[in-house]
């Protein structure tokens, strides 16, 4: 089965200053590629997803990521974070029968 | 709207009981699943079900039971035996098999074990 592993768990960065936050998969066939958001208070929400074709995936609120299969990576970025940007990030793999998430990254964009 | 309804939001239980966190969703999913979430760990499976009467065991299942009885309700029963039951729990669903598609999620169950 397919595991993932996120590198950063504690992020804090200055407003406006740029975010990528790693993602790493292991191998297990088909790869479906997920970064999903976990805002205070608010529920779990997909912010982009990989299937196949153009490895640079651009997602919701000026987030994008990257596929790149020689380094079984998915990583996430934004240019420019805002405050509103503080949150939990997961990366997360299908196994092919469950998603299959990292254990997160806990942003905090500071003023 | 269409989506997935947990509840309640909060709940407290005494220690040694049993509780049951529901599930329901309009989304004509087939596929249902519980996770886990606790600081630091991420979301762990705990059941999933690819189709109405029929479930499997996910990666923390251990003390925890599901039942599929209808497509659109999918509640999880925590046990006495589950040794650390406080925590949040999500449910989600998406079409069958899971490939090529997203997962939905609901809003959540924060379980506090007393």
């Amino acid at each position: 089965a397919q595991s993932v592993s996120q590198h950063n768990h504690h992020v804090i960065l200055s407003e406006a200053a740029s975010l990528e936050l790693g993602c790493n998969y292991s191998y297990g066939g088909t790869v479906n590629l997920f970064w999903y958001v976990q805002y205070p208070g608010q529920h779990l929400q997909l912010l982009l997803k990989y299937f196949s074709g153009d490895p640079l995936v651009k997602g919701i609120k000026g987030f994008e990521a990257e596929f790149i299969k020689s380094k079984f990576s998915f990583n996430l970025r934004k240019p420019s974070v805002q405050w509103s940007d503080t949150a939990e990030y997961f990366c997360a793999t299908n196994s092919g029968y469950a998603l299959n998430f990292g254990k997160g990254t806990s942003l905090l964009v500071t003023p | 709207d269409g989506g997935i309804t947990q509840s309640p939001k909060y709940l407290f239980r005494k220690e040694g009981q049993n509780v049951t966190l529901s599930c329901e969703q309009n989304l004509n999913h087939d596929a249902m699943y519980w996770y886990r979430q606790d600081p630091g760990q991420g979301l762990r499976l705990i059941y999933y079900s690819q189709i109405v009467n029929d479930f499997q065991k996910g990666d923390i299942a251990e003390g925890y039971s599901v039942s599929r009885e209808k497509k659109e309700s999918f509640p999880l029963t925590v046990t006495s035996a589950q040794k650390n039951p406080t925590a949040f729990y999500l449910c989600a669903s998406s079409i069958s098999p899971p490939v090529n598609t997203e997962a939905f999620f609901g809003q959540g169950t924060r379980l506090t074990v007393v």
